[in-house]
């Protein structure tokens, strides 16, 4: 069975612009969460979707958002991309809120 | 605000060495504790700990959860350069009907060395 995918897998933006990166959660899983992991850092919560609706946010400016989808993918957005949005954002599943989250390898944010 | 530590932040041993990595925690409604490894990218799921779990093993590899001390220990035994990873220790917290995530400590980068 496919784990958690993540595309892009790199991504090179410049400050300003607006990025979308996508997730597909492993078959049967319902909900999604949303990472970034900064050189260094562990990963640091975004937000967490269970059944298409948000069930938790982290502390992220509202540049920052996302949605789930009806087959359960989700999308991650950043709007006005800064320096410091440089990062790993991860990814992960699990069969509900609450449940052990399995991560997909994520996607490499650059801004310049 | 929920607050994970981990210790050591780096550590070099040699092969068939064993290995304790530290984690203590401050959470609001504790829910459970997880480990991670995590070699390039994606963090792989190790262990899940809770208030009825508090002892994992798999392998050479176990973990322990002290409820009193708000801490928990990874051990590894007779290490293989293939356990050179950052391992990551996370808690959940349940927060009246919302979700906070995972929150993660910095890791352990563990370098084993031939």
């Amino acid at each position: 069975d496919a784990g958690v995918t993540q595309s892009p897998t790199h991504l090179i933006k410049t400050r300003g612009q607006h990025v979308t990166l996508r997730c597909s959660p492993i078959s049967g899983h319902k909900s999604v969460s949303w990472y970034q992991q900064v050189l260094g850092q562990g990963p640091q919560f975004i937000f967490q979707y269970y059944e298409k609706e948000e069930r938790g946010r982290g502390n992220f400016p509202d540049r920052f958002s996302a949605r789930q989808f009806p087959n359960y993918s989700s999308e991650l957005n950043v709007n006005a991309l800064l320096l410091g949005d440089s990062a790993l954002y991860l990814c992960a599943s699990s069969l509900m809120a609450g449940n052990i989250q399995y991560f997909g390898a994520g996607t490499r944010l650059s801004v310049l | 605000e929920d607050k994970v530590v981990q210790s050591p932040l780096s550590l070099v041993v040699h092969e068939g060495d064993t290995v304790t990595l530290n984690c203590s925690y401050e959470v609001t409604n504790f829910r459970s504790l997880l480990w991670y490894k995590q070699e390039k990218k994606a963090p792989t799921f190790l262990f899940m700990l809770t208030s009825s779990g508090i002892e994992k093993k798999s392998g050479r590899l176990s973990s322990i959860l002290d409820k009193k001390e708000l801490s928990s220990i990874l051990n590894i035994t007779a290490t293989q350069t293939g356990d050179s990873a950052i391992y990551l220790c996370a808690v959940e917290a349940s927060s009246g009907g919302g979700a906070d995530g995972l929150t993660f400590g910095k890791g352990t980068h563990l370098i084993i060395q031939p």
